[in-house]
């Protein structure tokens, strides 16, 4: 089955940015998805297609992918954004979606 | 805009079935009950989430995660607009809140219930 690695957890400071990578083997052929999801709430898609946001998404949340690591950016990060953010592909050897493990993102 | 309504949470004993229930309403101008795919996501406490698997709405197709094989059995009712998920032979394990989501197709999904508790007790 298709691996996609996170790191369990960024941290950063209200208004600067934060980045959240996305590794898996020959990502840079695969769409990527990104997801937020805070507690207790339904996720959300934030990103698709790599680098597209769904409407009512603000343009501080950006997708991109360079080499094997895909990555989400969120610019003048906010106490709102605090969330856990999952990266998904589509694996298409075993006909199925696939998350990455997550990352929480903490605003000091 | 498109909404996903879940049925309520469940308390199961070991060995028990749950089935829940999902309500695509609000669909947008374009859009019908089987236009969509429909996917069940497992997020257990402190864990990420989990893909469980998917119906397409349009022909009844279903894709299980190997995790779930023998277990899992999702549906869908086109005169109510609703998917269900049922799993069987419940474990301490399958304690978990319980998304449904809907996506274009099998690959994303793009507006996502409020998710159901299940505790297996």
């Amino acid at each position: 089955s298709y691996v996609l690695t996170q790191p369990p957890s960024v941290s950063v400071a209200p208004g600067l940015a934060a980045r959240i990578a996305c590794g898996g083997n020959n990502i840079e052929v695969e769409s990527v998805r990104w997801y937020q999801h805070k507690p207790g709430q339904a996720p959300v898609l934030v990103v698709y297609d790599d680098t597209v946001r769904p409407s009512g998404i603000p343009e501080r949340f950006s997708g991109s992918k360079s080499g094997n690591t895909a990555a989400l950016t969120i610019n003048r990060v906010e106490v709102g954004d605090e969330a856990a953010y999952y990266c998904q592909v589509f694996d298409g050897v075993n006909d199925h979606p696939v998350f990455g493990g997550g990352t929480k993102l903490t605003v000091l | 805009e498109v909404q996903l309504v879940q049925s309520g949470a469940e308390v199961k004993k070991p060995g028990a079935t749950v089935k829940i229930s999902c309500k695509v309403s609000a669909y947008t101008f374009t859009d019908t009950f089987t236009d969509y795919y429909i996917h069940w996501v497992q997020q257990a406490p402190g864990k990420g989430l989990g893909w469980m698997g998917l119906i397409d709405l349009e022909d009844g197709k279903t894709i299980y995660a190997e995790k779930f094989q023998g277990r899992l059995s999702i549906t869908a009712d086109r005169s109510t607009d609703t998917a269900y998920m049922e799993l069987s032979s419940l474990r301490f394990d399958d304690t978990a809140v319980y998304y449904c989501a809907k996506g274009p197709s099998g690959t994303l999904m793009d507006v996502w219930g409020q998710g159901t508790s299940v505790t297996v007790s």
